[in-house]
């Protein structure tokens, strides 16, 4: 799986918007961007993923650049519940294999 | 979505006793299971893969007669920690594949284990 790269942190007043980037500069053909987040003494929760188009369901948006070296997540409306590590996983969907996490970004949502 | 739990959601323990954590997928079969730690402060680290019916495939740096890794059915597996001691206290976490995506991972909500 391709390397991601993400700040360590992050703040966001409640209610605004809260864009979390990712590089992933050797990413290949056919891998595709994921994005979880885990909240303090919990699993994972998936969040979203796209290949090249930007992506958008009821959690987040994906913006994915044309050359596919970067990306980013929106979260349109952050609340305090969004506090959380956010991890950009870059893979081969469907692959059968393990999550590589990195490091993520802390994402701290303030009132 | 697909479900995964995990029991206990907490377990404190005296060193040398074991512990088993289990990992179940409610409403999908599971074909593969994955077995996560991760310590204070730090990301999720591999242990182990395993198939519903087959040896598990342990990480490098995991020993396999410590954490004994079961996948007996295709919505049960579960991780023994034998012979416990303080510094395996740590979050476990196990994901399930096998549900709606097919190869597509759902968490489960981890175990807390401390060891005294």
């Amino acid at each position: 799986d391709a390397k991601t790269t993400q700040p360590t942190s992050m703040d966001c007043a409640e209610g605004r918007a809260a864009n979390l980037p990712c590089n992933h500069s050797t990413i290949s053909g056919n891998e595709y961007v994921y994005w979880y987040r885990q909240i303090h003494s919990q699993g994972p929760q998936y969040i979203i993923h796209g290949l090249k188009n930007n992506e958008t369901n009821e959690m987040a948006s994906l913006i994915i650049t044309e050359d596919r070296k970067s990306s980013t997540l929106i979260l349109p409306h952050a609340t305090l519940r969004d506090t959380a590590v956010y991890y950009c996983i870059v893979r081969v969907a469907d692959s059968g294999y393990a999550l590589n996490f990195g490091k993520g970004t802390s994402l701290l949502v303030t009132p | 979505g697909a479900v995964v739990s995990q029991h206990p959601s907490r377990v404190i323990c005296k060193s040398g006793t074991s512990v088993k954590i289990e990992c179940r997928s409610l409403d999908f079969q599971a074909t593969t299971m994955f077995w996560y730690r991760q310590f204070p402060k730090q990301s999720l680290m591999l242990m182990a893969t395993s198939n519903e019916g087959s040896k598990a495939t342990y990480e490098q740096g995991v020993e396999k007669d410590k954490f004994l890794i079961n996948h007996a059915s295709l919505t049960l597996s579960t991780l023994t920690v034998t012979s416990a001691h303080p510094e395996d206290s740590s979050f476990y976490i196990c994901s399930a594949s096998g549900g709606p995506g097919r190869n597509e991972q759902f968490f489960g909500p981890g175990t807390r284990l401390t060891v005294l």
